[in-house]
């Protein structure tokens, strides 16, 4: 089964709204990463965040951890279409090994 | 600097033959890493490769393999083709391998197994 779950399963917004999507995961971790990938090509590293920190900005997005509920949310603030895309989160097993594990995606469309 | 570069980018192969896919990593980079994507299971990891070793592996089985070369250059290889194997495979480079930095994607190949 997945370490992490993307939610929701899709999204829908008007340009120049915020995007929010969540991630849950099952067991501890040790790092949890961010990526958006679009139609059908390589993935592009959003944010990274540890498990002893609660939240991270870059740009227009920022990012939240809660190690108590095992679970991570996305926000894009005032979007563009440029933004429509899959994003991803990203779970390491918190022993160590480097053995990633992604969830479904949530995919994002941002109309004009 | 060139990002990383996945050849070729389609390929269509025929059941039970086998394909070898290529993946140069940015320069200077050691780790590279293989998933496979499909829509019914998402991304799911391979191996991952450093300084010519396998490092850690996914669940998969044996005919998937691949190998690292001495300048971080990796290949994937996959017998016995099965129609299930038709995916977008990725490959992705990063300095030392970890969940603790980031990892750059090529742009995949995308096999069909017909």
């Amino acid at each position: 089964s997945q370490q992490g779950e993307e939610d929701p399963q899709a999204l829908s917004i008007q340009e120049g709204e915020n995007a929010t999507m969540n991630c849950s995961y099952k067991t501890s971790i040790n790092n949890l990463q961010w990526y958006r990938q679009n139609s059908g090509r390589g993935l592009v590293h959003l944010i990274l965040i540890r498990s002893n920190e609660r939240e991270k900005h870059s740009g227009r997005l920022r990012v939240t951890l809660d190690t108590s509920k095992k679970s991570s949310s996305l926000l894009i603030t005032a979007s563009r279409a440029a933004d429509t895309a899959s994003y991803f989160c990203a779970t390491d097993d918190g022993g160590g090994s480097y053995i990633p594990t992604f969830g479904r995606g949530t995919s994002l469309i941002v109309h004009p | 600097k060139a990002g990383v570069t996945q050849t070729p980018r389609y390929l269509i192969k025929t059941r039970g033959q086998q394909v070898t896919l290529s993946c140069s990593p940015i320069s200077g980079h050691r780790s590279v890493s293989w998933y496979q994507q499909t829509p019914g299971q998402g991304l799911q990891f391979l191996f991952e490769y450093f300084s010519e070793t396998q490092r850690n592996k996914g669940n998969f089985p044996g005919r998937f393999s691949g190998r690292q070369f001495s300048n971080s250059r990796s290949e994937m290889n996959v017998s016995t083709l099965e129609l299930g194997d038709s995916a977008l495979y990725l490959c992705a480079s990063s300095l030392v391998g970890g969940m603790d930095t980031e990892a750059f994607f090529g742009q995949g190949t995308r096999l069909t197994v017909v």
